[in-house]
């Protein structure tokens, strides 16, 4: 069955380090995205790619890059982490557009002490 | 500016009905789309709409009215199990605004 993965799922981590969070899709979509959610807030796009190699700011970009080696992987980087960035992180495969149906994974939770 | 409007929360009662109201502002309308997200869970996809009226898929059906900006989802015979968020998803010029989703609670 077709699916998009996220590793890790749960991740603490320091203010000023690196962190890089995952995600893997056997949908052979082109498109991925990277979303955050909060509360109080709907899912606030980060980056996306319409293919491997391509990367796209999304609305919230800064303090975050991506990554997209492969067309089934693609990555987020935040090279400075602050408090601010904790959060929820979906990644997503699928259309560009609302007829397109977007899969999600099962998202990473991160927290930034 | 754009937006898409959802309230933050719903109560019904398990048997009855429930509708999921959603209204934007947006640049560009190509569709919209609704998704369901239950608590921990990412979210899974619901319902595309486009034409205005009312679109019945069974136990969930949608309304749109574009002179509006106005959608609805409409979720009959409720269950417990269809307690979760719903979220509206606007796309404007092939980019999705997500709404901050409505939490449905269902009460027996």
């Amino acid at each position: 069955e077709a699916a998009v993965t996220q590793s890790p799922r749960n991740k603490v981590a320091v203010t000023g380090g690196k962190v890089t969070l995952s995600c893997n899709q056997t949908n052979n979509h082109n498109n991925m995205y990277w979303y955050r959610q909060d509360t109080g807030h709907g899912l606030r796009l980060i980056h996306y790619s319409y293919g491997a190699g391509s990367t796209e700011k999304g609305d919230i970009p800064d303090g975050y890059k991506a990554s997209r080696p492969s067309q089934e992987n693609f990555s987020l980087i935040l090279e400075l982490a602050t408090p601010s960035q904790t959060s929820v992180y979906f990644c997503a495969s699928g259309g560009l557009g609302a007829q397109d149906t977007q899969y999600f994974g099962p998202g990473t939770r991160l927290l930034v002490l | 500016g754009q937006g898409v409007e959802q309230p933050d929360n719903l109560m019904s009662v398990e048997g009855t009905f429930a509708r999921v109201n959603c209204t934007y502002s947006t640049s560009g309308f190509n569709g919209l789309s609704w998704y369901q997200q239950r608590e921990g869970h990412a979210p899974v996809f619901l319902s595309y709409v486009v034409l205005d009226g009312l679109k019945d898929s069974g136990h969930f059906s949608t309304f749109l009215s574009r002179s509006n900006g106005y959608s609805y989802l409409l979720l009959t015979e409720l269950q417990i199990k269809d307690s979760a968020s719903y979220l509206c998803a606007v796309d404007s010029n092939y980019q999705l605004i997500w709404g901050s989703g409505t939490k449905l609670i269902i009460k027996p």
